[in-house]
């Protein structure tokens, strides 16, 4: 069975560094045509696509947050890491982790719970 | 930039009915590689991440029921629900995928209400 887990912060400052980790299980990060995204969803809002790495450690960012996004994984933990510098009230969202599919087009087959963080001083 | 958009907003209607959801995309999805539309449809319920209904415009993710269908190309395309049941109130999304470079664009949703 394919699990994904968010965990990090639920609160933090202005200005600061978000970093949250996605624990994966059921399949190991360098599985060919799989990949492990993160994405965000602010409330009432579509979610919004963040960055994804893929088996073979290549990765890709959005657009509009690609200076403050770094996305790493640890294959020995299985786990997906994401930092986002330099937050402001706006980053408040629910942050999820999924998988990409690639034989499934692209598509986010599997997907975390979800984590809350709030950006308040 | 590309923009997905859905419509309705909402949709309210009684059991047994037959639900079209629609989603258009400001720019062409479909990729010379495998001349397939990137376009997927999620269920969200409140509280709990999207689960994924539909990829490739119309192929059913296993274990999705098969009153939901997906059709369309190119631009437009659309979500079916056939015999509405309870259990289908939901938001429903749609999302494309570009490959180069990668971009993952959701529209606004659609609220299924019964």
């Amino acid at each position: 069975q394919v699990t994904l887990r968010e965990s990090g912060p639920a609160l933090v400052k202005p200005t600061q560094t978000l970093t949250l980790t996605c624990t994966v299980s059921g399949f190991p990060l360098s599985t060919t045509g799989m990949c492990v995204s993160w994405l965000r969803q602010s409330p009432g809002k579509a979610p919004e696509w963040l960055a994804y790495i893929d088996w073979d450690d290549d990765k890709y960012y959005t657009t509009s947050l690609k200076t403050r996004l770094s996305i790493s994984k640890d294959t020995s933990r299985n786990q997906v890491v994401l930092t986002l510098t330099n937050m402001d009230p706006v980053d408040t969202a629910t942050y999820f982790c999924a998988r990409i599919k690639v034989a499934a087009g692209d598509a986010f087959d599997v997907w975390g719970q979800g984590t809350i963080v709030t950006v308040s001083s | 930039d590309v923009v997905m958009t859905q419509s309705p907003d909402s949709l309210a209607l009684s059991l047994g009915e037959r639900a079209t959801l629609n989603c258009k995309s400001s720019q062409t999805i479909l990729h010379g590689s495998n001349n397939r539309d990137y376009l997927s449809w999620y269920q969200q319920n409140p509280g709990q991440p999207p689960k994924l209904l539909i990829y490739w415009a119309s192929t059913r993710e296993s274990g999705v029921p098969e009153r939901f269908s997906g059709s369309g190309s190119g631009t437009d395309f659309t979500l079916t629900i056939d015999n509405v049941q309870a259990e289908d109130v939901a938001l429903y999304y749609c999302q494309q995928y570009y490959p180069t470079p990668p971009m993952y664009i959701f529209g606004q949703g659609t609220k299924l209400e019964i």
